[in-house]
């Protein structure tokens, strides 16, 4: 299994411009979530989704959006990069009986200019 | 609302001696505690959870209601223990979201 994946791994926007970026999990996780993680900030729940066509928002979910057609793909939306949005984003999955150990990805590093 | 606290951005060590990292939570139920830990250029990862009272790589943490603290302790760091400390808490019953502290840093030194 490769777990949960991630791509790319280092993303450059200029303000303005959208993009997706996305993630997949071969684990058959009902549950995904979107995190950023910032310098002293910690780990903030971007959105997440409990299973196919389901989907909430977590703690920052302005300017990102999410859809969740498959179990296996969970991909987040920037409609148009701002610089507040530069951060290391982290996806994650797990198992709806043991939503506690969520299984993380690499992370994407995005750079908003 | 939940909320989890761990007041040390930063935390310093000599190798060989204790160490304890802090978390407080604020939750109005029965909460799931967790440690989740970061290492250099390495996935966030499950260290351990409150419900399991089990040591993981020499690690403890106990949690302790009345102070609504989960404190994760080691009695003798090593320098692979160097990484980034996440506290975590979850609501009970179907409530999937996990809530992060903003993390300690700890550095053990040799």
């Amino acid at each position: 299994n490769a777990g949960v994946t991630q791509t790319p791994k280092f993303q450059v926007l200029k303000t303005g411009q959208s993009m997706t970026l996305q993630c997949a999990q071969d684990m058959n996780h009902e549950y995904m979530s979107w995190y950023r993680q910032d310098p002293g900030m910690g780990l903030r729940l971007i959105h997440y989704s409990v299973g196919a066509g389901i989907t909430d928002q977590g703690e920052v979910p302005n300017g990102y959006n999410v859809s969740r057609s498959t179990t296996e793909d969970f991909p987040l939306r920037l409609l148009s990069a701002a610089p507040s949005q530069t951060s290391v984003y982290f996806c994650a999955s797990s198992k709806p009986g043991l939503a506690y150990e969520q299984f993380f990805g690499p992370g994407t590093r995005l750079t908003v200019l | 609302a939940q909320r989890v606290t761990q007041p040390e951005k930063l935390l310093s060590v000599f190798k060989g001696a204790p160490v304890e990292l802090k978390c407080n939570y604020s939750y109005s139920g029965s909460p799931e505690l967790f440690w989740y830990v970061q290492y250099s250029r390495q996935r966030l990862q499950l260290l351990l959870r409150h419900i399991s009272r089990e040591s993981i790589k020499g690690f403890t943490a106990d949690l302790n209601k009345g102070e609504t603290s989960f404190h994760l302790k080691k009695p003798f760091a090593q320098e692979e223990d160097s990484a980034m400390y996440y506290c975590a808490l979850r609501g009970g019953g179907s409530n999937y979201k996990l809530t992060f502290g903003k993390g300690t840093l700890l550095t053990v030194n040799p």
